[in-house]
């Protein structure tokens, strides 16, 4: 299976911020690379498809890249409904494989 | 609008089996996939397995033996069944539309 190795666990940050988590996969997967977001007792939430495409209703201060097996997604201008846990997810093999999280919170 | 929403059991016994049904709508089951993917509380999200557009079937390896998926597209329905449930089975189940639209969660407690 293929390992994404997901980081920070934890990201402190304050309010007006610029942030990245990143993820590195274990093998190629092209851009079959998704970002959720993940708010207390919600589903997660699509953030990111294809490693760069804002999901419909996204704001434009989430983004995503890549630089060859790492992926990362930014956050620009923090804002605090911004506080979640952030996953990510490969789907270019199966078993699709998810990154361990990161949860951002308020500095 | 699609829309997935997952009934079932709150509580099972161990050693039992997992019944949980996801209806959707606003979605095709014959033109899209259904998966499952499980979080236990306060951990991250595994991915349990799928059911394909064609109807064939995808499952996690370590769950394989224990663990079924079918469908009916007539009610637009996704079945998951699950046999001799332990504890570490406690899980919320979530249905998932192509890994994009997502259900709001089953929270599933296996415990006598």
């Amino acid at each position: 299976d293929i390992q994404m190795t997901q980081s920070p666990s934890s990201l402190p940050a304050s309010l007006g911020d610029r942030v990245t988590i990143t993820c590195r996969a274990s093998q190629d997967i092209g851009n079959y690379l998704r970002w959720f977001q993940q708010k207390p007792g919600k589903s997660p939430r699509l953030m990111i498809y294809g490693a760069t495409n804002l999901a419909n209703g996204v704001p434009s201060r989430f983004s995503g890249s890549r630089s060859g097996s790492d992926y990362s997604l930014t956050i620009n201008s923090l804002e605090s409904e911004d506080m979640a846990i952030y996953y990510c997810l490969q789907h270019n093999e199966y078993p699709p494989t998810f990154g361990s999280g990161t949860k951002l919170e308020i500095k | 609008q699609v829309q997935l929403k997952e009934s079932g059991p709150g509580l099972v016994q161990p050693s039992q089996t997992l019944s949980l049904t996801c209806t959707v709508s606003g979605f095709s089951l014959t033109s899209n996939s259904v998966h499952w993917v499980r979080q236990p509380p306060g951990k991250g999200l595994e991915w349990v397995g799928a059911i394909w557009s064609g109807g064939s079937t995808d499952y996690n390896s370590a769950l394989k033996s224990r663990l079924s998926i079918s469908r009916d597209t007539s009610k637009s329905q996704v079945f998951l069944k699950m046999n001799s449930l332990q504890t570490e089975d406690t899980a919320i189940y979530f249905c998932t539309g192509q890994l994009y639209y997502w259900g709001q969660g089953v929270m599933v407690t296996v415990s006598s």
